[in-house]
């Protein structure tokens, strides 16, 4: 199964506005990444986020991560057209030498001109 | 250039017979993976190696098989016994470092079975 789930599913905004995505995730991680895909192309990565880590910034991207509630969010702030893609959060499970990545279902973003 | 390429982008498969997608990646990177991906659908794990020569199930693996006899090349064999392989397959590999793990991707194989 899925170890993340992204809310919502779609995501329609003006352009300008911010864009929050919200990733809820199962079991412990060693930290937990968000990735961006346009249609039909591979995915790009964005930014990671330590399990120790309680927030953090990219540019435009502000990720934050609960641990407690097995959550995380990203938001990005005055969006833009090309912002318009599907946003994956990812997780990489707790403890030492253990790299199965795993993937949420997606939130797929549009942002009107 | 540095990356992963995934080769063909398109392939068409008739029923009944194995196909392999071809994964190669010159990032020296030690794990690698294989997702598929349905339209409108997150990925789903099907493989992933760690290192040369291992490699473990991941939650869709039935009907799928891998090999890891080199550091740089994962390919994903979609055999007759996958009901349903229509779909879009990605390969990505990771390079861990103290700062966590970075995946990158390559672009992807759209499987039709025809």
């Amino acid at each position: 199964s899925q170890q993340g789930e992204e809310d919502p599913q779609a995501l329609s905004i003006q352009e300008g506005e911010n864009a929050t995505m919200n990733c809820s995730y199962k079991t412990s991680i060693n930290n937990l990444q968000w990735y961006r895909q346009n249609s039909g192309r591979g995915l790009v990565h964005l930014i990671l986020i330590r399990s120790n880590e309680r927030e953090k910034h990219s540019g435009r991207l502000r990720v934050t991560l609960d641990t407690s509630k097995k959550s995380s969010s990203l938001l990005i702030t005055a969006s833009r057209a090309a912002d318009t893609a599907s946003y994956f959060c990812a997780t990489v499970p707790s403890g030492f030498g253990n790299e199965k990545l795993t993937f949420g279902t997606g939130t797929r973003l549009t942002i009107i001109p | 250039d540095g990356g992963i390429t995934q080769s063909p982008k398109y392939l068409f498969r008739k029923e009944g017979q194995n196909v392999t997608l071809s994964c190669e990646q010159n990032l020296n990177h030690d794990a690698m993976y294989w997702y598929r991906q349905d339209p409108g659908q997150g990925l789903r794990l099907i493989y992933y190696s760690q290192i040369v020569n291992d490699f473990q199930k991941g939650d869709i693996a039935e009907g799928y098989s891998v090999s890891r006899e080199k550091k740089e090349s994962f390919p994903l064999t979609v055999t007759s016994a996958q009901k349903n392989p229509t779909a879009f397959y990605l390969c990505a590999s990771t390079a861990t470092s103290v700062s966590g793990t970075e995946a990158f991707f390559g672009q992807g194989t759209r499987l039709t079975v025809v």
